[in-house]
């Protein structure tokens, strides 16, 4: 099974980047790797996905190794919004069926 | 677009009573998503339709968990009887295109908070 890990929690100075790390080792060749936030009391959010490549977009950044093996999602200027669980995710296989597991996130919070 | 809509977005039941939950997805999605989120457990997929047709019901706990997509904009997930460890919030979502991939336009609605007492 390909899952992730993922530090528990992480604070980050408002205007500062944050850097959020998974490690997804398992992984196979051809899936891509997904992240999303959830703010409180919100449903999960896209952020961006890659597969070997570095992506970006108007919300982040996000690096991948080049043996595909863990990422960073970078938010280049937090801002106290940003405050959320940033889930990392892969997609699995089991009993031939697919699935993303979602884990149990980075809880960010963003300080003023 | 109002994005997915669930209904209602809290219920307080006692156990033993049955629980509807329901969603209306975007508008020309034909994927529809059950999720439920636990503080032991996290976001676990329950059930996806596809064109209103079932297509993976393993995520669902027991046979007391049903849902069901009798259109394009509809779906509901009902529990009976509900007991205490149905207490979840639980999300609905819908994509298209490329479907189940959690691709940008797939997308979460605000979620049903159950408390089942």
């Amino acid at each position: 099974d390909a899952k992730t890990t993922q530090p528990p929690s992480m604070d980050c100075a408002e205007g500062r980047a944050a850097n959020l790390p998974c490690n997804h080792s398992t992984i196979s060749g051809n899936e891509y790797v997904y992240w999303y936030r959830q703010i409180h009391s919100q449903g999960p959010q896209y952020i961006i996905h890659g597969l070997k490549n570095n992506e970006t977009n108007e919300m982040a950044s996000l690096i991948i190794t080049e043996d595909r093996k863990s990422s960073t999602l970078i938010l280049p200027h937090a801002t106290l919004r940003d405050t959320a669980v940033y889930y990392c995710i892969v997609r699995v296989v089991t009993s031939g069926t697919y699935k993303y597991i979602f884990g149990t996130g980075t809880r960010l919070k963003v300080l003023a | 677009d109002a994005g997915v809509i669930q209904s209602p977005r809290h219920e307080v039941t006692e156990m033993g009573q049955e629980v509807t939950l329901r969603c209306k997805p975007i508008s020309g999605h034909d994927y529809l998503f059950w999720y439920r989120q636990t503080m032991m457990r996290g976001l676990e997929l329950l059930i996806y339709f596809n064109n209103n047709v079932p297509i993976d019901d393993s995520g669902m706990p027991e046979d007391r968990f049903s849902a069901k997509m009798p259109n394009a904009s509809f779906s509901t997930l009902k529990i009976q009887p509900s007991e205490p460890r149905d207490s979840a919030v639980y999300f609905c979502a819908s994509s298209s295109g490329q479907g189940q991939f959690l691709n940008y336009g797939y997308t979460f609605g605000s979620g049903t908070r159950l408390t089942v007492v």
